[in-house]
Parts: C-alpha cells; structure tokens; sequence
C-alpha cells in the first residue's frame, strides 16, 4: 500500500526560528501537493498547495519546496510564532481524486 | 460565506448499531471527500463524491457507504460499528476535487463506539 512518510513527528522551534517538515511519496505526481494545518477540535485547513511541475511555492511565511526526482516535499514556516503551534500534515495525490495523508508532525513555537 | 457543516457533531453508538453521518459543502462546491481521522491511522481516505457520482474509494470495509444529493449535501452510513470504527468523521469540499485554492473541511463528527 502506498504511503507518504512524514518527519518529524514532533518539533520545537524558538519564536522566529524556521521550521522544516519532510516528506516521502511513492506514487507518480500528476496533481496537487498540500500541506494542511490542524488546531485541536478543528478539521485540518489547507495551507498552502503546490502543483508537481513547479519547484517552490511561497505564501507569506509558508514555503513549499518540492523535489519531483527526489519523490521529497517540504515546508519551510519563517519567522516561526507562537499561533503557528498547531499538527501539520502533507499529502499526496495517490489516483483520480484520492490522497494518501502524511501521519502528521505536532509543531510547538516557544514564545 | 458559510463553511463546510457536519452533523451531528458528536454521536455515542453501541456496537452492532448503524449510524449516518452527514455533510454539507461550500456553496457551489460540487466534489465531497470524506475521511476517517484516528491517533494510530491519521487521515485516512473514504471516498469522494461529484455530481452524485462515486468517483474513487478507500480501503475500507463494504460497512462504510455514502452517497451525494442532487444539492450536493452528503452523507456517509456505516453498519454494523464496530469499537474500531471510533474515530472523527471528517469530510472536505471542493469545486472538482483538487487539493488547491477552495479545498475545504468541516469540523467532523466524533464518533465513540462503546
């Protein structure tokens, strides 16, 4: 069975440090690849998504970098705060109008 | 602009009981996923529904079914639970079903299977 391996699973960051989460797909990429954010009692909330031809995405503080030979995505959160400490998932596009969701990675920004 | 809504949002069942979920989309949204969410699986994929078509599947047992309304609302019906089936119900709309700009989810509904 197909999976996205996501790291790492827990991370500490200082106020305005920069955090980085990985991931690992396995399927061939033909659509989009999200990264969601999830506040405790709430559903995740996509983030920011990139398309598989391009290389880096930027929104604001939030980046996605993505490698198609690698198979490897990530996400770069500058000047890291407080109200960013919250679950983050990627996921990966795996058939028509499916997705294989990374198992998470519980981010916590230190005021 | 009104979000994606899921009710109930919490629901208690016994083992053996069905239960129906349901979820209405973005206005206009016209795809609807559904997800189980769980501490040990994650985010796990359900199925997902445009114009009242079953376009793909997870891989989960023929308990677990759903189907979409010509208003786009959805529902999801699970039978015969199980202690396993506790988790949250989460369902997301979308315009075609790409995880891009407008790619939403609802708050879910927890469901405890004792």
């Amino acid at each position: 069975q197909q999976q996205v391996k996501q790291s790492p699973q827990s991370l500490i960051v200082q106020k305005g440090g920069i955090s980085i989460i990985n991931c690992a797909y396995e399927n061939t990429a033909f659509d989009y690849f999200p990264w969601y954010q999830q506040f405790p009692g709430k559903g995740p909330a996509l983030l920011i998504a990139i398309r598989p031809d391009v290389s880096e995405k930027k929104e604001g503080r939030f980046t996605i970098s993505f490698n198609k030979s690698a198979k490897q995505f990530s996400l770069h959160i500058m000047d890291s705060q407080p109200g960013d400490s919250a679950t983050y998932f990627c996921a990966s596009p795996s058939g028509t109008y499916k997705y294989i969701f990374g198992t998470g990675t519980r981010l916590k920004v230190l005021a | 602009k009104a979000g994606v809504t899921q009710t109930p949002r919490y629901l208690i069942k016994t083992r053996g009981q069905q239960v129906t979920l349901s979820c209405s989309p973005i206005s206009g949204h016209r795809s609807v996923s559904w997800y189980q969410q769980t501490p040990g699986q994650g985010l796990q994929f359900l199925f997902e529904y445009f114009s009242e078509t079953q376009r793909n599947k997870g891989n989960f047992p023929g308990r677990f079914s759903g189907r979409q309304f010509s208003n786009s609302r959805s529902e999801m019906n699970v039978s015969t639970l199980e202690l396993g089936d506790s988790a949250l119900y989460l369902c997301a709309s979308s315009l075609r079903g790409q995880h891009n700009y407008g790619y939403t989810f609802g708050s879910g509904t927890r469901l405890t299977v004792v």
